[in-house]
């Protein structure tokens, strides 16, 4: 069976710019939940997602946005992109909503914002 | 909302010996532990679980104990290889509903001394 799958791989945008980050979960899995990764602040929870609803969010601002698909594909927002910005980004999905269910992660999004 | 703490943040460790990391977590509903193994340019990979109706879980050479009144969790890799070499990472949920996802600590970097 497939793992998650995460596009693109790396990216670099300019400040001000917004990015758009993609998540296919593994094959029956319905739930995709979004962290970010940075050496300062460890892995941080931004969002997850089930049946195209978006269930739960962390602490971060309204320039993060996300959406889910019918096929639970998932996409990640940015918009107006600061240097703080740059991280990688890991989807993570699992088979129903809500964290009683094992998480598995993607390889990840390498953002640059310079 | 939930604060975790792991130690050490790096451990090393002659192959073939025993390597123990700790976690501890402030959230007394936390009731899911799941502890992820990071390799360089990969998403995290779920190695075990545990759930706070369990004190220890095993599987082969690795296994994680829970103290629920002390609220500590561990990760114990036995007989360590060159191939255990890699960040560890400790989470906590509770996964009976509520705004956060996985609230993971500052991770371990684990090296094995050949």
């Amino acid at each position: 069976k497939a793992g998650v799958t995460q596009t693109p791989r790396y990216l670099i945008k300019t400040r001000g710019q917004q990015v758009t980050l993609s998540c296919s979960p593994i094959s029956g899995h319905r739930s995709v939940s979004w962290y970010q990764q940075t050496p300062g602040q460890g892995l941080q929870f931004l969002f997850e997602y089930f049946s195209e609803t978006q269930r739960n969010k962390g602490n971060f601002p309204g320039r993060f946005s996300g959406r889910q698909f019918s096929n639970s594909r998932s996409e990640m927002n940015v918009s107006t992109l600061e240097l703080g910005d740059s991280a990688l980004y890991l989807c993570a999905s699992s088979l129903g909503q809500g964290k009683a269910y094992e998480q598995y992660f993607g390889p990840g999004t390498r953002l640059t914002v310079t | 909302g939930e604060n975790v703490e792991q130690h050490p943040s790096t451990l090393s460790v002659q192959e073939g010996d025993s390597a123990v990391i700790k976690c501890t977590y402030s959230d007394s509903a936390s009731n899911y532990f799941p502890w992820y193994k990071q390799e360089l340019g990969k998403g995290p990979q779920l190695i075990i679980d545990i759930r706070s109706n369990v004190g220890e879980k095993k599987d082969q050479r690795i296994a994680v104990t829970l103290n629920k009144t002390a609220k500590h969790f561990s990760l114990h890799i036995t007989e360590t290889q060159p191939e255990d070499s890699a960040v560890y990472f400790c989470a906590a949920v509770y996964s009976g509903g509520g705004a956060d996802g996985l609230t993971f600590g500052k991770g371990t970097h684990l090296i094995i001394q050949p």
